[in-house]
């Protein structure tokens, strides 16, 4: 069956715009992350979706960072008024419930930011 | 809080070499352990992973056996191949709770010469 996809797989951007990432989900599972990959961070945790419940948002950097999933499926993580720090690729990934279930991820959005 | 270290990178071996890469980690409870692998051009994927102690992970000839009492887990094969290159995540997700966010370690780079 079809992976985690990302859209776009590449996001160019000037300084101060506002931007949104894409990801679908294997359908059928209910959990859902964004992580951010970075030279100097390495990957990060940003946020976890599972079914109805409230979002972890614990990893999310700064309140211009933040994410929703419509209908337990689709999810968008939104940057506002981007820095050139936010510069980075950022993973979906999703599993079955919680646990130790392996998480999917998808190939990830390389964003820049001039 | 959870954290994971791995060996300072890039590692490079000639063919049918013996490669350990050493993880160890910090956390609460007991923690499930996965090593990812992230080939050249492609997304991020499970390579094995453990969940309790003593368990061993095994997958491509790769193993990695959870040792509590090191708190350690790290990725041994006994002969690698010019298809091994690749970055190595060492990961953990925390026992207990919902959120199964994985803790990465830094991350490092195999290169394998024929």
């Amino acid at each position: 069956g079809a992976g985690v996809s990302q859209s776009p797989s590449n996001k160019v951007t000037e300084k101060g715009k506002d931007v949104e990432l894409r990801c679908d989900p294997i359908s059928g599972h209910t959990a859902l992350y964004w992580y951010r990959q970075s030279l100097g961070q390495g990957l990060e945790f940003l946020i976890y979706f599972q079914g109805n419940s409230a979002p972890d948002k614990s990893g999310l950097p700064s309140d211009r960072f933040s994410a929703e999933r419509t209908g337990g499926s689709v999810s968008t993580l939104t940057i506002q008024r981007t820095q050139q720090e936010d510069s980075a690729v950022y993973l979906c990934a999703s599993s079955q419930a919680g646990g130790s279930n392996e998480q999917f991820f998808g190939p990830g959005t390389r964003l820049t930011v001039l | 809080g959870n954290s994971v270290t791995q060996m300072e990178g890039p590692v490079t071996l000639s063919e049918e070499a013996f490669l350990t890469i050493n993880c160890t980690y910090t956390a609460t409870g007991y923690p499930s352990l996965f090593w990812y692998v992230q080939y050249p051009g492609e997304g991020l994927q499970l390579l094995l992973k453990a969940t309790k102690a003593d368990d061993k992970g095994s997958n491509k000839g790769f193993e990695a056996t959870y040792r509590k009492e090191t708190t350690s887990f790290h990725l041994e094969k006994g002969s690698v191949q010019v298809s091994d290159s690749a970055v190595y995540f060492c990961a953990l997700s925390a026992p207990g709770g919902a959120n199964s966010k994985l803790t990465f370690g830094k991350g490092i780079t195999l290169s394998v010469r024929p």
